[in-house]
């Protein structure tokens, strides 16, 4: 069974600030890939990143940036300089097993005030 | 990038009518469909995942009857919600894989289902 928590549920940052999103994952596959994912008010899903088990080195793009410890179980997500359009539900995800099914988190509201 | 179209974006019907909501790749074949639900505020939970030229695999609880799914070609896949109800009313969302691993897959924008 695969399982992924995001345990921020709402998070309110005012503009510039930077922001973490968390998120802890489980799964006995050895091989897996992890995604986030980002949902305006408008309801489409934005592919944000994909990472595969084996590379572990941090990724930054822009002012987003992810940070992945397979110690933990951790594929953190950080906003930096946050802006008001950055407001929306971000979601991680993992894909492993057999059926490469995708298995999503409960998803963050990110609100970013002016 | 590839590109994955879902039609329609809206859709209102009266209680019992049947609604088809349809996901296209348009510029890559898709293998495997896979069909989410997503309540007000909550996570995407897996209906089910449609191989092309085989029957659905429905996730535990998901009513394959209610819920029909067609994926007669490796860029088509439809999802016939029957006899509709108010419970119904939710958001769908369609994602289409190219190849046989999650790197590529690909969401489609989601349809807003409101039963009367």
């Amino acid at each position: 069974a695969q399982k992924v928590t995001q345990a921020q549920t709402e998070i309110s940052v005012v503009e510039k600030e930077d922001v973490t999103l968390d998120c802890v994952y489980e799964t006995r596959d050895t091989t897996y890939y992890l995604f986030w994912y980002k949902q305006p008010p408008s309801g489409e899903l934005v592919f944000l990143i994909r990472r595969n088990s084996f590379d572990e080195q941090n990724e930054i793009s822009g002012r987003y940036s992810w940070n992945f410890q397979k110690s933990t179980s951790s594929f953190n997500f950080t906003i930096t300089a946050s802006q008001v359009v950055d407001s929306a539900v971000y979601f991680c995800a993992l894909a492993s097993g057999s059926a490469r099914q995708l298995t999503f988190g409960s998803g963050t509201q990110l609100t970013v005030l002016p | 990038g590839a590109v994955v179209s879902q039609h329609p974006s809206r859709v209102i019907c009266k209680s019992g009518t049947s609604v088809k909501i349809e996901c296209r790749s348009l510029d890559f074949q898709a293998t495997t469909m896979f069909w989410y639900r997503q309540f007000p505020k909550q996570s995407l939970m897996l209906m089910a995942t449609s191989n092309e030229g085989s029957k659905a695999t429905y996730e535990q609880g998901v009513e394959k009857d209610k819920f029909l799914i067609n994926h007669a070609s490796l860029t088509l896949s439809t999802l016939t919600v029957t006899s509709a109800h108010p419970e119904d009313s939710s958001f769908y969302i369609c994602s289409a894989r190219a190849g046989t691993v999650n790197e590529k897959l690909f969401f489609g924008s989601g349809t807003q289902l409101s039963v009367l």
